[in-house]
């Protein structure tokens, strides 16, 4: 696609209930990087794909989360019992390559998880 | 942990140039100097970037000092869809990760 997608647009769940939230980078590009943003905050990392190698999963906050990527499509990042400090928008990106080339990031338009 | 200074807030009048600084003292040499800006209720939208020499593109210009050690990002005519938190970060080309920081808060002024 053009840009970067990302569904659901909003979700509201219950505290303790599992979500799932989807990106879908631009085509051919190998790097994928999830973002959490709670409100009036600035941006977190949580993980990082490239490509076929290992992910940098440095930024993830707690077991509760993961993050999959098959290859360079799709990614989805899952929160199992959410609780309510789990509010935020959750930011996808994706770039050309990682590392060497120096390029910059396209984001998508995140996904509002609220817990209830 | 971000590696740049940048003041939380700036204004700027409508139609003119907006000058953002940014401080990034402790940069290395294999460190480029990006800009994002995020505007309200969107993802955050890549500027330009540079790593010594002064660019320019259709959005803005980013000077970059002499030492490195610090820059300016112009927005030539700020309009009111300017409006935004502009990031300075640094970054290494061995390095994916961008990691923010507060950024600057501009406010475009009709």
């Amino acid at each position: 696609g053009a840009g970067v997608s990302q569904s659901p647009s909003n979700k509201v769940t219950e505290k303790g209930k599992d979500v799932e939230l989807r990106c879908d980078p631009i085509s051919g590009h190998t790097a994928l990087y999830w973002y959490r943003q709670r409100l009036g905050q600035g941006l977190e990392f949580l993980i990082y794909f490239q490509g076929n190698s290992a992910p940098d999963k440095s930024g993830l906050p707690s077991d509760r989360f993961s993050a999959e990527r098959t290859g360079e499509s799709v990614s989805t990042l899952t929160i199992q019992r959410t609780q309510q400090e789990d509010s935020a928008v959750y930011l996808c990106a994706s770039s050309l390559a990682g590392g060497r080339a120096n390029y910059g990031y396209t984001f998508g338009s995140g996904t509002r998880l609220t817990v209830v | 942990d971000a590696k740049t200074t940048q003041p939380p807030s700036m204004d700027c009048a409508e139609g003119r140039a907006a000058n953002l600084p940014c401080n990034h003292s402790t940069i290395s040499g294999n460190e480029y100097v990006y800009w994002y800006r995020q505007i309200h209720s969107q993802g955050p939208q890549y500027i330009i970037h540079g790593l010594k020499n002064n660019e320019t593109n259709e959005m803005a210009s980013l000077i970059i000092t002499e030492d490195r050690k610090s820059s300016t990002l112009i927005l030539p005519h700020a309009t009111l869809r300017d409006t935004a938190v502009y990031y300075c970060i640094v970054r290494p080309t061995g390095d994916d990760k961008i990691i923010f920081g507060k950024g600057t808060r501009l406010h475009i002024l009709p």
